[in-house]
């Protein structure tokens, strides 16, 4: 069954500097791999995935994240962080029985 | 209006009793989720629904049931409530195919005494 581990429980970033909220998964078959955020009181919103092709994928509000097949893994990053950026990322992932298997969470924490 | 409902919002129950959440979707979506989130688990798989006569259990079906009334509407049942089912509980629903994203509600939080 397939897998995904957030080694990182908080991240926290000056206003203004990159991020990377790290994701390492396993599967069986092809990965298909997503990013999302939650905000407060608020249920998850999708941010990004990857099925195929670049392994850069660009998303929502400036995200990217980067598809490493050799290291399985696949790390949100934004190369200048914003006070509003601040919530709990989660990464997941789905093979091809469909069944989708989310990270712990990351909270990411911009100051000014 | 939100495209994924869930009623209520918050809940605060006693244990041994019958809880039904509901989810109703105007996305038009075929597929149906809910999920539990506990802090430092993420996100769990409980049910899950690919159309109105498909119904499946996930990871920690146990202790919960659901009924698929129509394409829109999803709910989720707590037959006697135990405490360690205190979680804020989300309904997602998607269209077909492994590399469609899920879109969800804001969730119910759930507390039982």
């Amino acid at each position: 069954a397939q897998s995904v581990a957030q080694p990182e429980d908080q991240v926290n970033v000056a206003e203004g500097n990159p991020l990377t909220v790290k994701c390492t998964y396993s599967v069986s078959g092809n990965p298909y791999l997503f990013w999302y955020v939650q905000y407060p009181n608020r249920g998850l919103q999708f941010l990004l995935k990857y099925i195929t092709g670049d392994n850069l994928v660009k998303g929502s509000y400036g995200f990217e994240a980067e598809f490493n097949k050799s290291q399985t893994s696949f790390h949100l990053k934004k190369p200048s962080a914003l006070v509003s950026d601040s919530a709990l990322y989660f990464c997941a992932v789905r093979d091809n029985n469909n069944d989708m298997r989310f990270g712990a969470g990351t909270r990411l924490t911009v100051k000014p | 209006d939100a495209d994924v409902t869930q009623t209520p919002r918050n809940r605060i129950t006693k244990t041994g009793k019958r809880i039904m959440l509901e989810c109703s979707q105007t996305k038009g979506h075929d597929r149906m989720y809910w999920y539990r989130q506990d802090p430092g688990l993420g996100l769990r798989l409980i049910y899950y629904s690919f159309d109105v006569k498909d119904i499946n259990k996930g990871e920690i079906s146990d202790g919960y049931s659901v009924s698929r009334q129509a394409q829109a509407k999803f709910s989720l049942s707590l037959e006697s409530a135990i405490p360690n089912q205190t979680a804020l509980y989300f309904c997602a629903t998607s269209v077909k195919g492994t590399n469609q994203p899920q879109h969800f509600g804001d969730g119910t939080r759930l507390s039982i005494l």
